[in-house]
């Protein structure tokens, strides 16, 4: 049974710039969903898919969009990048339709906005 | 609105002392209550939900909704309990998952 995992680690962007970050979800699970966590504070909800479909969502502008495929592997697109996007993006997996306790996370992508 | 809060950014305590950990919320239905911990170099993990009402690594928690709180207890800290703790919470339908912001445990030797 593999992890979570994501991809890249760190990555660091302009300002306007368009930024697409992935995550593997863990053998089993159908659903994802991502978190931002900017420093000092909590994982705050961006968005969850399941079955390829977003079904539950955060209070985020639509810059901020998904995409999960048919091996439940997703992606989170920036576009439009402004400073305050800077910050830690998790994502985590799970199975059933909605958001579940039991989501495993993964280590997270650091991303920078100058 | 949804929102948990954590009043207390770092709480210190010597080993073999209680610990609390403080976690208040708004939510104008009956919200699910949970502690993730996140030990250094770890990813966040699940540490325990109210529902279940039961002790994980000696850690209980009792929802309140009459002061709408969800404190996390432990009677006797470990060194090993040195952590960072989020109470979060899940709406009604599922569909969103609200944390707090946070509070370090740092259990002194």
């Amino acid at each position: 049974e593999t992890g979570v995992t994501q991809s890249p680690t760190h990555l660091i962007k302009t300002r306007g710039q368009q930024v697409t970050l992935r995550c593997s979800s863990q053998s089993g699970h159908n659903t994802v969903s991502w978190y931002q966590q900017a420093l000092g504070q909590g994982p705050q909800f961006i968005f969850q898919y399941y079955r390829e479909e977003e079904n539950g969502r955060g209070n985020f502008p639509p810059r901020f969009s998904g995409l999960q495929f048919p091996n439940y592997s997703s992606e989170l697109n920036v576009n439009a990048l402004e400073l305050d996007d800077s910050a830690l993006y998790l994502c985590a997996s799970s199975s059933g339709e909605f958001v579940s306790y039991e989501q495993y996370f993964g280590p997270g992508t650091r991303l920078t906005v100058t | 609105a949804q929102r948990v809060t954590q009043p207390e950014k770092l709480l210190s305590v010597f080993k073999g002392a209680p610990v609390e950990l403080k976690c208040n919320y708004s939510y104008s239905g009956s919200p699910e209550l949970f502690w993730y911990v996140q030990y250094s170099r770890q990813r966040l993990q699940l540490l325990l939900r109210h529902i279940s009402r039961e002790s994980i690594k000696g850690f209980t928690a009792d929802l309140n909704k009459g002061e709408t709180s969800f404190h996390l207890k432990k009677p006797f800290a470990q060194e090993e309990d040195s952590a960072m703790y989020y109470c979060a919470l899940r709406g009604n339908y599922g569909q969103n998952f609200v944390f707090g912001p946070g509070t370090r445990l740092s259990v002194l030797p």
